[in-house]
């Protein structure tokens, strides 16, 4: 009962390197999402998918990237990672009107 | 936006009952109300959901009014293991994903 699966759990990078943060989901979802989440701070989103091929920017786009080229997979790609994007990663899938998260990526930005 | 207010933080002590009201005075007529838990170190995670009225699952209770402008989740008897931040949600995701804010959230803390 995998449900939705993020990996790494933990990353470091350097500043000005590029990576992708993993995401799969078992349910058969058309909808998927990343999310951050900061200190003190709720939970803000990133891009968002309504289905394979559709994506679309949310709150905090910049300097990152998704696709969708099937329902089950939605990586999220950080193109040149700044300080600023150390955060917790939250993937999740949902149906029309509930989400389901992953357990979260940890990324820090040196 | 269907923004949300909730209180920064709640205490209470094992076995008693806790409620947590959510405002959300512009709340939508296809919105949902969906109460997520989050532990340290986790992805939040599905609790309730309403419409209106009152919901009871195994968990909680989510009492709805009939303007729908708050809400309130009810914890039975809480013990330690409850202690975590509730988030309410409000909206529809099939109308405007982007249109879901979640809050700061309630942070809750069960003690002995």
């Amino acid at each position: 009962n995998a449900g939705v699966t993020q990996t790494p759990k933990f990353q470091v990078l350097k500043t000005g390197q590029s990576m992708t943060l993993q995401c799969a989901q078992d349910m058969n979802h058309e909808y998927m999402s990343w999310y951050r989440q900061d200190p003190g701070m709720g939970l803000r989103l990133i891009h968002y998918s309504v289905g394979a091929g559709i994506t679309d920017q949310g709150e905090v786009p910049n300097g990152y990237n998704v696709s969708r080229s099937t329902t089950e997979d939605f990586p999220l790609r950080l193109l040149s990672a700044a300080p600023s994007q150390t955060s917790v990663y939250f993937c999740a899938s949902s149906t029309r009107n509930t989400i389901y998260f992953g357990e979260g990526s940890w990324l820090t930005v040196v | 936006l269907a923004k949300t207010t909730q209180p920064i933080s709640m205490d209470s002590y094992e076995g008693q009952e806790v409620n947590i009201t959510c405002s959300h005075n512009n709340i939508a007529t296809n919105d949902y109300i969906t109460w997520y838990q989050q532990f340290p170190s986790q992805g939040p995670r599905f609790i309730i959901q309403g419409y209106k009225t009152k919901v009871t699952n195994e968990v909680a209770s989510l009492f709805i009014p009939a303007d729908r402008k708050s809400s309130t989740l009810s914890l039975p008897r809480v013990s330690l293991s409850d202690t975590a931040v509730y988030y309410c949600l409000v909206g529809d995701i099939g109308t405007g994903f982007q249109k879901l804010v979640f809050g700061t959230g309630t942070r809750l803390l069960v003690s002995p």
